[in-house]
């Protein structure tokens, strides 16, 4: 059973362009949501992340929304530039218990 | 300070033989973690440790065994691969009660295993 469905697969953008990716998960218990991002051939990093007590977070150009009742939380890139090309991950878990479910993944593409 | 490394980068198995991937962090964390990464897949937590000389089951742990002797390494090991196991394994770590609001894990860059 996956605890974390993200989608799409895989996006292409224009160059300044808005990006979105979109994440739902099933356990209600989840209070913690981070995006990870991860060029080729590196591990994953960490992007920004947010916690139920707020609905958006932001970071420079990068937006996390997120929707408690329909247990959804997406990642918004503004102005999307050609460096930004990366395959980024979603999450979800517990933030005490310091273990997350990770989504499948979103292969960005931002076109110059 | 080098964060997370991994050994090997790559590494080509036949089915059934063993090996054993090494991670060490030098940045004092409690919890370690070993996932794999597979397209479409995602990363799917395999094992992960809360301590010196403690290990927990994750989401896919059937095949994989760790030790956690050191507090600064966790292994994986593979006893007997399969070439179901061909994927990118990484590790993590990570510290409970981090001062920043992030509880961030810090991954290495992972290895790429082949099992023929």
């Amino acid at each position: 059973q996956q605890q974390v469905k993200q989608s799409p697969q895989s996006l292409i953008v224009q160059k300044g362009g808005i990006s979105i990716i979109n994440c739902a998960y099933e356990n209600t218990a989840f209070d913690y949501f981070p995006w990870y991002q991860q060029f080729p051939g590196k591990g994953p990093a960490l992007l920004i992340a947010i916690r139920p007590d707020v609905s958006e977070k932001k970071e420079g150009r990068f937006t996390i929304s997120f929707n408690k009742s329909a247990k959804q939380f997406s990642l918004h890139i503004m102005d999307s530039q050609p460096g930004d090309s990366a395959t980024y991950f979603c999450a979800a878990g517990r933030y005490n218990f310091n273990k997350f479910y990770f989504g499948s993944g979103t292969k960005l593409n931002v076109k110059p | 300070n080098a964060g997370v490394t991994q050994t090997p980068k790559f590494r080509v198995l036949k089915t059934g033989q063993s090996m054993t991937l090494l991670c060490a962090q030098d940045m004092n964390h409690e919890y370690m973690y070993w996932y794999r990464q597979d397209p479409g897949m995602g990363l799917r937590l395999i094992h992960y440790s809360v301590g010196e000389g403690t290990t927990a089951k994750g989401e896919v742990p059937d095949g994989y065994n760790v030790s956690r002797l050191k507090k600064q390494n966790f292994l994986l090991g593979l006893e007997s691969a399969a070439p179901s196991q061909t994927s990118v394994y990484f590790c993590a770590s990570s510290s409970p009660g981090q001062l920043s609001s992030y509880n961030e894990q810090f991954f290495g860059p992972g290895t790429r295993l082949t099992v023929l």
